[in-house]
């Protein structure tokens, strides 16, 4: 149960794109349709911006969205707010009912 | 309005134990997976275990299979995870999430501190 390795920070100007990369394996990014990406300000709790690889939930702004390919997937912002500078989580399930989280990876808006 | 509402964290020593309750509302808790997830301070996000719906099936994470135990009372609404023999490296935040699919979290709980320390 390792983590899924993400970038420890990414940043762009407003208006700029960014892409948050997450990399398992064939045990679970790989093998299964369903990693989500949460976003989680400081002191809060997280909150779901994509779902099953791709899927944006109601009320996300469709700047944000999900891919993969191989044992990566990828969240890209679109269009940078301000309001996008947070912390970035991918998960992933890995079998067995076993779930595993990314490193994390810090948004700068510059 | 779903509400998650998390109760029971505190300063416990090594070694102790500790139950955790997540108070549910807002939603037909009978009818979803629920998960626990932890915060180290200053550190990312780790699964920790989950539950069926009818509350039959469990899985837990490595690193507290055998020390801990997550339950739920359908009747209050309230998932719990008890912790025994706890250790440092167990101090984080611990939140309780509604899982809407197959591992993707929706609805979060504000989290509760449990600190492990003599």
């Amino acid at each position: 149960q390792s983590a899924l390795t993400q970038p420890r920070s990414v940043s762009g100007s407003p208006g700029q794109s960014v892409t948050i990369s997450c990399t398992g394996t064939s045990s679970d990014v790989g093998g299964y349709n369903y990693v989500s990406w949460y976003q989680q300000h400081p002191g809060k709790a997280p909150k779901l911006m994509i779902y099953d690889v791709s899927k944006r939930p109601s009320g996300v702004p469709d700047r944000f969205s999900g891919s993969k390919s191989g044992n990566t997937a990828s969240l890209t912002i679109s269009g940078l707010q301000a309001e996008d500078e947070a912390d970035y989580y991918c998960c992933s399930y890995a079998g067995n009912y076993i779930y595993v989280f990314g490193t994390g990876t810090k948004v700068t808006v510059l | 309005e779903v509400q998650l509402v998390e109760s029971g964290g505190g300063l416990v020593q090594p070694g102790g134990s500790l139950r955790l309750s997540c108070a549910a509302s807002g939603f037909t808790f009978s009818g979803y997976w629920m998960h626990w997830v932890r915060q180290a301070p200053g550190k990312g996000l780790v699964w920790v275990s989950r539950i069926h719906s009818d509350g039959r099936s469990t899985s837990y994470a490595d690193s507290v299979k055998g020390r801990f135990t997550i339950s739920r009372d359908i009747a209050k609404d309230t998932l719990y995870l008890q912790m025994n023999s706890l250790r440092a490296e167990d101090t984080a935040v611990y939140y309780c999430a509604r899982a809407a699919g197959f591992g993707d979290y929706d609805y979060w709980g504000q989290g509760t501190l449990v600190t492990v320390s003599s």
